[in-house]
């Protein structure tokens, strides 16, 4: 069965520093998530993606996030200069078309700043 | 403001006990409502959907408008039913999908 790919899986770094993960959606899926989770929380739309254009960044802090799917198919999130808050579970996710229809979730990066 | 309230953080019952899942939602529009489930070690997936009014893994959840509410319920919990529950609610306009908190449940053998 197909599955939403992410890596690293785990990413430890100082603050400061820059960051990237990497999403591989779901062949066929349009449509592209990037969830931001902090402990205890639920999951926090950062970015929605249709194909290769954004559909939604209202909550991505631009100043440091950004967030790019050139060829409509993988994703990269950035993060630079890494704060000590962005410490959290970043999780991908893809569906094949609306928001309404099922989201397919990856497994997460586990991001801490130290 | 367009929300999703799930106002118990940790829920524990025994095996065969009943279960409720509260979820609360505040929209202005006609809601969209879902339950997504995180079992231990495994990916956030979905459980059901109110539209499709359909009983998952022996889980039911209705929509009540005038309570503004989408509470999830089984009538027996089992052991593996252990999992941490999001509700979630479609922004129509935004075209983006709202989660709450999250409750975890526990099922004492």
């Amino acid at each position: 069965e197909a599955e939403v790919a992410q890596s690293p899986r785990y990413k430890i770094t100082e603050k400061s520093q820059a960051v990237a993960f990497w999403c591989d959606p779901i062949s066929g899926h349009a449509t592209l998530y990037w969830y931001r989770q902090i402990l205890g929380q639920g999951p926090e739309l950062l970015v929605q993606f249709q194909d290769e254009s954004v559909v939604d960044d209202s909550q991505l802090p631009k100043d440091r996030f950004s967030a790019e799917r050139l060829k409509g198919v993988d994703s990269t999130l950035k993060i630079q200069p890494a704060e000590l808050g962005d410490s959290a579970m970043y999780l991908c996710a893809s569906s094949f078309g609306r928001v309404q229809e099922t989201q397919y979730f990856g497994p997460g990066t586990r991001l801490l700043v130290l | 403001a367009q929300r999703v309230t799930q106002p118990e953080k940790l829920l524990s019952v025994f095996k065969g006990a009943p279960v409720e899942l509260k979820c609360n939602y505040s929209y202005s529009g006609s809601p969209e409502l879902f339950w997504y489930v995180q079992y231990s070690r495994q990916r956030l997936q979905l459980l059901l959907r109110h539209i499709s009014r359909e009983s998952i893994k022996g889980f039911t959840a209705d929509l009540n408008k005038g309570e503004t509410s989408f509470h999830l319920k089984k009538p027996f919990a089992q052991e593996e039913d252990s999992a941490m529950y999001y509700c979630a609610l479609v922004i129509q306009g935004a075209q983006k999908l709202v989660f709450g908190q999250g409750t975890r449940l526990t099922i004492n053998p």
